[in-house]
């Protein structure tokens, strides 16, 4: 098994542009979640998912899009790229109980 | 609403002595702790986890942690610490809605462990 992948690992973008970080689990988790991670305040959660079709908001979801139509991928979606969403992301899927596996985080920087 | 507060920002230790890193909760439902730990560059890996069993959890890497309830405490211990242990250490508490079956993590802010040869 891979776990959970994510890509890319690393990315600079500008003001204003969009993107996708790519997130998928090969463990046929039901619930996956996003984190961001930004110095001295652990990590916060963004969105998360609880099943194919099934997404919610987390505690800072603004900026940023979810959608989950398989089990295996729970991509998250930057639609106008700011500065204050430099950050580390991190995906992480569970088998539905409370224990989370995380993939190995996207470094992203917004200039 | 739960919430994780992490005593200390930063430990630093001598290797070969003991390492306690303390953490204490707030949860309206009967919580799940875990302790995870990030090496520099590096993604999370689970310590530990205690989810209503034994009260003293026992975790990778000879770590170990006590849930006491009274104290809403889950402090993460190691007899000896070694050089490899140097790394970032997040207390968390799991999340359960009732509502959404929301299945999420609030982390602690973290506690930076430095081993000085």
């Amino acid at each position: 098994n891979a776990g959970v992948t994510q890509t890319p690992k690393f990315q600079v973008l500008k003001t204003g542009q969009s993107m996708t970080l790519q997130c998928a689990q090969d463990m046929n988790h039901e619930y996956m979640s996003w984190y961001r991670q930004d110095p001295g305040m652990g990590l916060r959660l963004i969105h998360y998912s609880v099943g194919a079709g099934i997404t919610d908001q987390g505690e800072v979801p603004n900026g940023y899009n979810v959608s989950r139509s398989t089990t295996e991928d729970f991509p998250l979606r930057l639609l106008s790229a700011a500065p204050s969403q430099t950050s580390v992301y991190f995906c992480a899927s569970s088998p539905g109980g409370h224990e989370q596996f995380f993939g190995p985080g996207t470094r992203l920087t917004v200039l | 609403a739960q919430s994780v507060t992490q005593l200390d920002s930063h430990v630093s230790v001598s290797e070969g002595t003991p390492v306690l890193l303390r953490c204490n909760y707030s949860s309206s439902y009967s919580p799940s702790l875990f302790w995870y730990v990030q090496h520099p560059n590096k993604g999370l890996q689970l310590l530990l986890k205690y989810t209503s069993a034994a009260t003293l959890v026992k975790g990778i890497n000879g770590f170990e942690a006590e849930f006491k309830k009274s104290e809403t405490s889950f402090h993460l211990t190691k007899p000896s610490a070694h050089m490899s242990d140097a790394a970032e250490y997040f207390c968390v508490v799991s999340d359960h809605g009732e509502d959404t079956g929301r299945r999420a993590l609030t982390f602690g802010s973290g506690t930076r462990l430095q081993v000085q040869p």
